[in-house]
This record gives C-alpha cells, sequence and structure tokens, in this order.
C-alpha cells in the first residue's frame, strides 16, 4: 500500500465549480502538507504549503489539513479553465526532508 | 528571476548507454533534490544534497550516481541505461532545507 493514496480522476467540470481534491495518508511523521501543480511536460510548481492541521487559504484556493484522520483537501473555488493541470499533494516529516508524493489527480475545467 | 535549470531537456539513449543530467539551482539555493517520474505516475525522491553532502537516499538504483559542486550545480549520471529508465527526472532545490521546493522544467530520458 502506498504511504499517500490520491484519487488519479480524471475530474472534469465546468467553468465556475467548486473543485474538491483529496489525498489520504498513512505515515503519522508527515507534518508538512504540500499541494503542487502540474502543467502537461512541465515541473510541479508549488500552490499551497501548510504545517500540521488546520486551514490555510490563498485566494481562491483553499488547503486543509486534518492530521487525526490522516486527510489532507484542497478546494479551487470558481475554477477557470488555466487550472486545467495535474494536482499533486506532497508530504515530508520534516522541513527540507523527501517529499511523498500522492498520484496526481488530472482537472480539466471546461469553459 | 531564474528558476531551477535542467539540462538536456530532451534525451535518447540506447539500452546498456550512460547517460548525465544536470541541475542548476536558483540562486543561493544550497539543498538540491532528484525525482524521477515515470508516465502517468508521481515523482519518486532518488536522492539529495545539502552543501555538497549526500543528505538522503531514496529509491536511486546502484547503476546511478550523483553529486553537488562547489558552485551548487548536481549532476546526476546513470549507467547500464535500461528500458524502464525512461522517465522525466525533475531537480528541484531550497534554501537551507526549507520545504519550499522550486522544481525544473525536468529532462525527459528515453532509452530505446
Amino acid at each position: 500500500q502506498k504511504e499517500v493514496e490520491q484519487d488519479p480522476g480524471p475530474l472534469s467540470v465546468p467553468e465556475g465549480a467548486i473543485v474538491s481534491l483529496n489525498c489520504t495518508y498513512s505515515n503519522s511523521a508527515f507534518q508538512y502538507f504540500m499541494w503542487y501543480r502540474q502543467y502537461s511536460r512541465k515541473g510541479p510548481e508549488l500552490l499551497m504549503y501548510t504545517y500540521s492541521s488546520g486551514n490555510k487559504e490563498d485566494g481562491r484556493f483553499t488547503a486543509q489539513v486534518d492530521k487525526s484522520s490522516k486527510y489532507i483537501s484542497l478546494f479551487i473555488r470558481d475554477s477557470q479553465p488555466s487550472d486545467s493541470a495535474t494536482y499533486l499533494c506532497a508530504m515530508s516529516e520534516t522541513s527540507g526532508s523527501r517529499l511523498t508524493f500522492g498520484e496526481g489527480t488530472q482537472l480539466t475545467v471546461n469553459p | 528571476a531564474a528558476g531551477v535549470i535542467q539540462s538536456p531537456r530532451h534525451l535518447i539513449k540506447e539500452k546498456r548507454e550512460t547517460a548525465t543530467l544536470k541541475c542548476y539551482p536558483i540562486s543561493r539555493h544550497d539543498t538540491v533534490y532528484w525525482y524521477q517520474q515515470g508516465p502517468g505516475q508521481d515523482p519518486q525522491f532518488l536522492i539529495s544534497f545539502y552543501e555538497k553532502m549526500q543528505s538522503d537516499k531514496g529509491s536511486i538504483p546502484d547503476r546511478f550516481s550523483a553529486q553537488q559542486f562547489s558552485d551548487y550545480h548536481s549532476e546526476l549520471n546513470m549507467s547500464s541505461l535500461e528500458l524502464g529508465d525512461s522517465a522525466l527526472y525533475f531537480c528541484a532545490s531550497s534554501f537551507s532545507g526549507a520545504n519550499v521546493l522550486t522544481f525544473g522544467a525536468g529532462s525527459r530520458l528515453t532509452v530505446l
């Protein structure tokens, strides 16, 4: 079983929809949680970064971490066609240590 | 500001050949990470360096080696290439082990 599980999708939504992306994990030592966006043939780009449990909001993006349930989420409000990409959750045990990625969810936002 | 630069962007090799990938981190970043991403898969951690010393080692085959040089750039050397080595190889850099990693655009290796 993988340490980080993420539904690969694909997920297709209409423009303006609220998108919910999720990951579960099994390693209770993970303390740092990130969401990366990856466009086709490009490197992952950091979207959100949170430490331990809680919520973090940045514009149309909200990241939630529930360590008790080992569950993290990324919400995208008012989704745009430019949000179409693969979204990868990533986690690490300590700052600067290796990242363990989820499989990535492929999102398409249709105009 | 320049991001993480990787070269070459594309590389085609035959089985059993060798390949070298290069990574130039963001200026003043002292930590470099290498990840391998197979088709449709998540990036897998290979190895990392901090201040020119290996700081962590993941699922890197013995056929692969890497190092970080005095100017902080890093090279990933791959020998006896196998078909299964075909993948995107990403380099990422950070400053003093901070968790904010910046990834390069990747080097796509195809082994025929």
